[in-house]
């Protein structure tokens, strides 16, 4: 069975700081991996995805996302975040047959201004 | 292109009670899928459907069914309630459900069970 960890569970950052959240998988199959952000009040939105290739990804409002195949990792970066970026940040896997997403637990991200 | 549409948004409902969501997926999208959004368990799978055949479920008791419609649109519903029901339930849409293509995300409808 697929799971995702999440180690952080909240982050309290201040503006301009630099932004690393944590993400391991645990899935034997080809890995589809994703982050989307939660802003407070929204729909879940799509920060980033990894298929193949590359493994640096970047997003959207300057985010990247690291796959680390030997260590089962993903974790999402930004060099400087804002106060706009305060939202829950989640960690997800695609199933095999692409019609499941496996979701970590979350982590609430506070930027103070 | 306009988002996954969800409705309603809001409902509140008495234990014992059903209750049917509805879901509109992006324009050509085939596949529906559907989660559960709680505080303690966060955000988990119900099931999928692609061209109307459900494809995947989760771990949820029988209480929880769906359907898909020849247009794509997904009904979920929830026949005898329990406070525990209490949940935002998202749907989100896929062009193929199929690895390679990510899922578009609704804005949900907030479940609270009295």
């Amino acid at each position: 069975a697929q799971s995702v960890s999440q180690h952080n569970h909240h982050v309290i950052l201040s503006e301009a700081a630099s932004l690393e959240l944590g993400c391991n998988y645990s899935y034997g199959g080809t890995v589809n991996l994703f982050w989307y952000v939660q802003y407070p009040g929204q729909h879940l939105q799509l920060l980033l995805k990894y298929f193949s290739g590359d493994p640096l990804v970047k997003g959207i409002k300057g985010f990247e996302a690291e796959f680390i195949k030997s260590k089962f990792s993903f974790n999402l970066r930004k060099p400087s975040v804002q106060w706009s970026d305060t939202a829950e940040y989640f960690c997800a896997v695609l199933n095999n047959a692409g019609n499941m997403l496996t979701f970590g637990g979350g982590t609430r991200l506070m930027v103070k201004p | 292109k306009a988002g996954v549409t969800q409705t309603p948004r809001y409902l509140i409902k008495t234990r014992g009670q059903q209750v049917t969501l509805s879901c509109s997926p992006i324009s050509g999208h085939r596949s529906v899928s559907w989660y559960q959004q709680t505080p303690g368990q966060g955000l988990q799978f119900l099931f999928e459907y692609f061209s109307e055949t459900q494809r995947n479920k989760g771990n949820f008791p029988g209480r929880f069914s769906g359907r898909q419609f020849s247009n794509s649109r997904s009904e979920m519903n929830v026949s005898t309630l329990e406070l525990g029901d209490s949940a935002l339930y998202l749907c989100a849409s896929s062009l193929q459900g199929a690895p390679g293509y990510e899922q578009y995300f609704g804005p949900g409808t907030r479940l609270t069970v009295t």
